[in-house]
């Protein structure tokens, strides 16, 4: 069964603390996404990575950045903590991707994790 | 830039009934879309897949449908049952196949 585990379910952090967010998945899946969720919005992309040390930056990378260092695990640091990064964070992992084409297959589904609710005070 | 659309206002249904939940997408062409149901403090979990030469597809009391015209997604519940209440999430794919996301219509089906 398709497991994605995230490390904490709820956090509460202060600001301008340094925030670590991990997340591991048992899929042996390639490509792996940190989301947040607000409510009335729709997910939004704040880093992906499709490969072992490799990142992207998606729709919102500001005041984050990532680190993957094993296949299975992709970490979401906050450098300094600002109440405006309370919210939802989603992680997310999908399967293989077509070698030699687009980074992402036609057909990858995603598969996320419980999420993490973080509170900045 | 891409704009996904799904109905903001909850969606109330009564139980038996079809449910259809609407996504319109503009500024492009998505090559296949996708719904989530995602529960309350929960993460989005698959349901179906569409690409954008079907216009139907089916799973068992799931159906969706893909008008490339319209640039409009349907997501019908049918013999609906209140375990079916939760947020459905549409997210078409981008031109890198990547997903883009709704802000999700929350259903609720009453006994």
């Amino acid at each position: 069964d398709v497991k994605v585990t995230q490390s904490s379910r709820y956090l509460v952090k202060r600001t301008g603390e340094k925030v670590f967010l991990e997340c591991v998945q048992d899929m042996d899946h390639e490509n792996m996404f940190w989301y947040r969720q607000d409510p009335g919005l729709g997910l939004r992309l704040i880093y992906f990575s499709y490969d072992v040390k490799m990142k992207e930056k998606g729709d919102i990378p500001e005041g984050y950045s990532v680190s993957r260092e094993k296949k299975e695990r992709f970490s979401l640091i906050l450098e300094s903590a600002s109440t405006n990064q309370t919210s939802m964070y989603l992680c997310a992992s999908s399967g293989k991707r077509d070698r030699g084409l687009a980074v992402f297959s036609r057909t990858d589904t995603q598969y996320f994790g419980p999420g993490t609710r973080l509170t900045v005070l | 830039s891409q704009k996904i659309e799904q109905n903001s206002e909850a969606l109330n249904i009564q139980e038996g009934k079809t449910a259809t939940l609407t996504c319109n997408y503009t500024n492009y062409s998505p090559a296949y879309l996708q719904w989530y149901r995602q529960d309350p403090g929960r993460g989005p979990v698959f349901l179906l897949l569409i690409r954008e030469n079907e216009k139907e597809k089916r799973k068992e009391r799931l159906k969706v449908t893909f008008d490339t015209t319209l640039k409009q997604s349907l997501f019908h519940i049918t013999a609906s049952q209140p375990a079916d209440s939760a947020t459905y999430l549409c997210a078409p794919s981008d031109s890198n196949y990547q997903l883009i996301w709704g802000a999700g219509t929350k259903l609720i089906i009453k006994p």
